[in-house]
């Protein structure tokens, strides 16, 4: 069964500081991965995503994340964080079952950014 | 614009009622889901279908009903089974399997 772990469930950063938030998933063989972000009371937005090819992909709003398969980890990673980040992240996990996309969701890792 | 469009934003839940959690999109897509969400925990499975007429249970489907007469539709009823029904719902949909999944803006169920 597949699995997505975010270790850290606060993380607290400077504005301007770099941000770097974990995700590894446990799957068979490689999965789709996605980042999502939530604002409060708000639906979740999608930050970027993973299928295929190269293991360092864009996002929005400056994100980027890379896939390193030797360690099952998709990690979430800005330069410089602003104030306007705080919010909370959310990996997925997404595999394909006979047509049906099953996700997996972390339990989420909040971001609080201090000036 | 196209997008998820979910009502009411809040609602409220008496006790032995049933109620109706309204998921609308227009991007024509195939599959529809329903997620509940609970501080730390995560998103939960509650329905997907992928096509009109269609519909599976996810893993905390007790307690929930839906139905899926037009594509563009999928509503939710927390039925007076549930019986911890407050939380915050997220409706997705999603086009090719490979595609990841919009959301709608959530509603928010309490119980008065």
């Amino acid at each position: 069964a597949q699995s997505v772990t975010q270790p850290d469930i606060h993380i607290t950063v400077s504005e301007g500081a770099s941000l770097e938030l974990r995700c590894n998933y446990s799957y068979g063989a490689t999965p789709y991965l996605f980042w999502y972000v939530q604002s409060p009371g708000q639906g979740l937005q999608l930050l970027l995503k993973y299928f295929s090819g190269d293991t360092l992909v864009q996002g929005i709003k400056g994100f980027e994340a890379e896939f390193k398969r030797s360690q099952s980890s998709f990690n979430l990673r800005k330069p410089s964080v602003h104030w306007s980040d705080a919010a909370e992240y959310f990996c997925a996990v997404a595999t394909d079952s006979g047509g049906y996309q099953k996700v997996t969701f972390g339990t989420g890792t909040k971001l609080q950014v201090i000036p | 614009d196209g997008g998820i469009t979910q009502s009411p934003k809040y609602l409220f839940r008496k006790e032995g009622q049933n109620v109706t959690l309204s998921c609308e999109q227009n991007l024509n897509h195939d599959a529809m889901y329903w997620y509940r969400q609970d501080p730390g925990q995560g998103l939960r499975l509650i329905y997907y279908s992928q096509i009109v007429n269609d519909f599976q249970k996810g893993d905390i489907a007790e307690g929930y009903s839906v139905s899926r007469e037009k594509k563009e539709s999928f509503p939710l009823t927390v039925t007076s089974a549930q019986k911890n029904p407050t939380a915050f719902y997220l409706c997705a949909s999603r086009d090719l399997v490979s595609q990841p999944q919009h959301f709608g803006d959530g509603t928010r169920l309490s119980i008065l």
